[in-house]
């Protein structure tokens, strides 16, 4: 079955300081892999997707992420953190085959001191 | 363009109460989801609408929740009687419904269940 594992739950990082939020993937096809921001009291903001080709992918507000087929891996990550990338972070995969299905993993909660 | 509305905001009821939750999607779009994110979870899809047709409802509680989409636009998700576990953020997402994942998500109603 398909799922999403986000391993840290909690990251906190000082302003300035580099970033990455780890997310690995089971599915058995070829994934289309997406990361989601959501900050206190919004909906969900999407950063970057991957579908194909190449395996580096950026995103808004300065965000890449990394396709690694043989790691089941798509880590998001970001130079230097501004104080205003505090929010949760959620990976997710799509499930093709039913009309764009997604299944979220459990989400990062980013801290940002400064 | 308009976002995905949502309403109410917020919902505080007693157990065993019903509630029902409103959703107006992007213009045009033929495919609405209703996710549950439950606190320190990730969210999970609930039922996928196309048009005013069901896709998905697999992981609906179908003894408590029921949802429709009236004319392919407005949705309404019911929860009757709530259970404590219903706390959580119901999210409201709408997309294209082809290629791409182009997922729009309203901001949700937050749901307590006192």
């Amino acid at each position: 079955a398909q799922s999403v594992t986000q391993p840290d739950i909690h990251i906190t990082v000082s302003e300035g300081a580099s970033l990455e939020l780890r997310c690995n993937y089971s599915y058995g096809a070829t994934p289309y892999l997406f990361w989601y921001v959501q900050s206190p009291g919004q909906g969900l903001q999407l950063l970057l997707k991957y579908f194909s080709g190449d395996t580096l992918v950026q995103g808004i507000k300065g965000f890449e992420a990394e396709f690694k087929r043989s790691q089941s891996s798509f880590n998001l990550r970001k130079p230097s953190v501004h104080w205003s990338d505090a929010a949760e972070y959620f990976c997710a995969v799509g499930v093709s085959g039913g009309y764009n299905k997604l299944i979220f993993g459990a989400g990062t909660r980013l801290a940002v001191h400064p | 363009e308009a976002g995905v509305a949502q309403s109410p905001r917020y919902k505080i009821i007693e157990k065993r109460q019903s509630v029902a939750f409103w959703c107006n999607p992007i213009s045009g779009h033929a495919t609405l989801y209703w996710y549950q994110q439950i606190l320190g979870q990730g969210p999970k899809l609930l039922i996928q609408f196309q048009n005013n047709g069901v896709v998905d409802d697999s992981q609906l509680p179908k003894d408590r929740f029921s949802a429709e989409r009236l004319k392919g636009v407005d949705s309404t998700l019911k929860i009757q009687p709530a259970k404590l576990e219903d706390s959580a953020v119901y999210l409201c997402a709408s997309s294209t419904g082809t290629g791409g994942y182009g997922y729009t998500f309203g901001s949700g109603t937050r749901l307590t269940v006192v």
